[in-house]
């Protein structure tokens, strides 16, 4: 059983902070993690899918590493502003079947104005 | 606009009484899938779809049941025999394929009662 496990569970930050979080995983047998923003009363969304070890992404203010040898990816965000309050969720399939997502808990993430 | 959509938001049902939950997609997705969310605990896999007329089961599957008749649409039965059916279910659709991590596409979510 591939188990994800985010930290912390929840995070609060004054506007302009950075902050970071951690998502960590089995890294044996990887294949690829996933991380979603998902704000109150709205979906779920896509940020990024990374599948290299190195791998960075960035989007915006938002970017993410990922570390497959040591089964750990950090998501960053420089300058928080209070639309990123979310709880971000991090996932990995099962490199035998990648319909099978495994989630972490999710970071609550609140940017106080 | 494409999306995903799930009906109804909320849901409340006596208990002993099968309720199925609307997932219907305009995505052109092959994959389909059904997660539950329960306080404190990640999305848990429940039933999960590549192609029409075919599904496999997740992690938690005994207690419901699902059908994929068309591509666009993934219902989901929570049966009488689902030992605690009271959470928010979310259903999602991806390109998928059997080679690549493709993002998925998350529909509002059913909050559903079983009490």
């Amino acid at each position: 059983i591939l188990n994800v496990e985010q930290s912390p569970q929840s995070l609060h930050v004054q506007e302009g902070d950075s902050t970071n979080f951690t998502c960590s995983f089995p890294s044996s047998n990887f294949y690829a993690l996933h991380w979603y923003r998902w704000e109150t009363a709205k979906s779920p969304e896509a940020l990024f899918v990374m599948t290299l070890n190195g791998d960075e992404k960035k989007k915006g203010r938002i970017s993410a590493t990922l570390n497959t040898k040591e089964g750990y990816s950090y998501l960053y965000i420089k300058g928080s502003q209070p639309e990123d309050s979310a709880t971000y969720l991090c996932a990995s399939p099962s490199r035998w079947n990648n319909n099978d997502m495994r989630f972490g808990a999710g970071t609550r993430l609140t940017v106080k104005p | 606009d494409g999306g995903i959509t799930q009906s109804p938001k909320y849901l409340f049902r006596k208990e002993g009484q099968n309720v199925t939950l609307s997932c219907e997609q305009n995505l052109n997705h092959d994959a389909m899938y059904w997660y539950r969310q329960d306080p404190g605990q990640g999305l848990r896999l429940i039933y999960y779809s590549q192609i029409v007329n075919d599904f496999q089961k997740g992690d938690i599957a005994e207690g419901y049941s699902v059908s994929r008749e068309k591509k666009e649409s993934f219902p989901l039965t929570v049966t009488s025999a689902q030992k605690n059916p009271t959470a928010f279910y979310l259903c999602a659709s991806s390109p998928a394929g059997t080679k690549s991590s493709y993002e998925q596409y998350f529909g509002p979510g059913t909050r559903l009662t079983v009490t």
